[in-house]
């Protein structure tokens, strides 16, 4: 079975860091980009970075770029997503995803960050 | 990079079909044949619907079509069940080698 799993998210104040992982079984993650897309509560999903499959290429938008960074280990079939300089507006639950470089296919159930003091 | 514009909500009565637009500009949606489009019911993670405009993933009805043309795409769902009462996204490449998502259009089956 496709699976994959985040871990990570918590309670962080302004300012903080946190470092999500997510956990992919079932296929070849070698072969297929990854994001990270997040969802603020009530609100609509944002997408928020992505790693080519070999992690050779990342890209990022405008409102994590400098905070944030993406990376995996093949080895370990694992995708990470280091946030830094963490805002109250980074709050959300943040869902990895399998894809090609424009579209996502199988997404994660989403682990939740929390950015207050 | 702004996102791509859906209407709020839209309704439709079981076995009507109903669409749901998505508006960009030149330098995503008109530009690139990368439209997807995603359902998300309450709780539950996204699911992909459509990806490059028209094509449909294994497993998803063909009661869901995709379309584009000039800056906007469609997503039309066409013999509404209760179970399409969910929200959905359209997403596009962007000319910044990043991705975009729509607000999200609420879908009420009546």
């Amino acid at each position: 079975e496709v699976q994959l799993v985040e871990s990570g998210g918590g309670l962080v104040q302004p300012g903080g860091s946190l470092r999500l992982s997510c956990a992919a079984s079932g296929f070849t993650f070698s072969s297929y980009w990854m994001h990270w897309v997040r969802q603020a509560p009530g609100k609509g999903l944002v997408w928020v970075s992505r790693i080519h499959s070999d992690g050779s290429s990342t890209n990022y938008a405008d409102s994590v770029k400098g905070r944030f960074t993406i990376s995996r280990d093949n080895a370990k079939n694992t995708l990470y997503l280091q946030m830094n300089s963490l805002r109250a507006e980074d709050t959300a639950v943040y869902y990895c995803a399998r894809g090609r470089s424009t579209y996502m296919d199988v997404w994660g159930r989403g682990t939740t960050v929390t950015v207050s003091s | 990079q702004s996102a791509l514009t859906q209407p709020a909500s839209v309704s439709g009565s079981p076995g009507q079909s109903i669409t749901i637009s998505c508006t960009g500009t030149s330098s995503d949606v008109g530009g690139y044949n990368y439209v997807s489009w995603y359902q998300q019911h309450p709780g539950k993670a996204p699911k992909l619907m459509i990806y490059d405009v028209s094509h449909r993933p294994s497993g998803v009805s063909n009661r869901f079509s995709g379309s584009k043309s000039g800056n906007t795409a469609s997503l039309t769902i066409s013999g509404l069940q209760a179970e399409d009462e969910a929200d959905y996204y359209c997403s596009s490449y962007t000319n910044n080698s990043t991705v975009v998502f729509g607000g999200g259009t609420k879908l009420t089956v009546l």
